[in-house]
């Protein structure tokens, strides 16, 4: 089971919004709806922002929403923030039964 | 609040074998699924391995099929693997994590991660 694709990196300035892609395939994201988004911060464990496409965890802020088309999952995040520099990473549940991870991208806020 | 403890990681000879543990509180372990996650240095994430919450299922990647085994203990409220045959590709930070309780295998929890080093 191959990697999702994500772009290595993608930066933006505080107060835009962004949006972070995730390509898999009619395997994983084209099939299943179990579509999920990570943030992690250097040296920290991750931390789960969005599952199931587009549902945000309690005390996760609204500014991240999540979305899918065909075989690409996206995260956008809105109003951007310093403290939104991190990695994300996008999986998804595969059909032979197991997960696949994207190779994350580095968010870096100007 | 979930609490994720990783223990066991360390440096061990490629080919030889090593048993990591993940003391979980703050939730009713016996009812979650329990996964390994690993991240090689500077790399991204990998999932290992998954168990249902009684113990009766498990999933692996193919990258560790046959060589990990992943275990719980719920009356110890503990989360095993076991890995063998080890190769310098497993060298990562191995962390466990709590499964969401929802289809589609999400990671609500997660422990500090111990990080196994295979060198010789």
């Amino acid at each position: 089971q191959s990697a999702l694709t994500q772009p290595a990196s993608v930066s933006g300035s505080p107060g835009q919004s962004i949006t972070l892609s995730c390509t898999g395939t009619s395997s994983d994201i084209g099939t299943y709806d179990y579509v999920s988004w990570y943030q992690q911060h250097p040296g920290k464990a991750p931390k789960l922002m969005i599952y199931d496409v587009s549902d945000r965890p309690s005390g996760v802020s609204n500014r991240f929403s999540g979305s899918k088309s065909g075989n690409t999952a996206s995260l956008t995040i809105s109003g951007l923030q310093a403290e939104d520099e991190a990695d994300y990473y996008c999986s998804s549940y595969t059909s032979i039964t197991t997960l696949v991870f994207g190779g994350g991208t580095k968010l870096t806020v100007l | 609040q979930v609490q994720l403890v990783e223990s066991g990681g360390g440096v061990v000879q490629p080919g030889r074998s090593l048993r990591l543990s993940c003391a979980a509180s703050g939730f009713t372990f016996s009812t979650y699924g329990m996964h390994w996650v690993r991240q090689a240095p500077g790399k991204g994430l990998e999932w290992v391995a998954l168990i249902s919450y009684d113990g009766r299922n498990e999933y692996y990647a193919d990258s560790v099929k046959g060589r990990f085994t992943i275990s719980r203990d719920n009356s110890k409220n503990t989360l095993y693997v076991q890995m063998s045959s080890l190769t310098a590709e497993d060298t990562a930070v191995y962390y466990c994590a709590k499964d969401l309780g929802r289809s589609g295998w999400f990671f609500d929890g997660w422990g500090q991660g111990t990080l196994v080093t295979v060198s010789s």
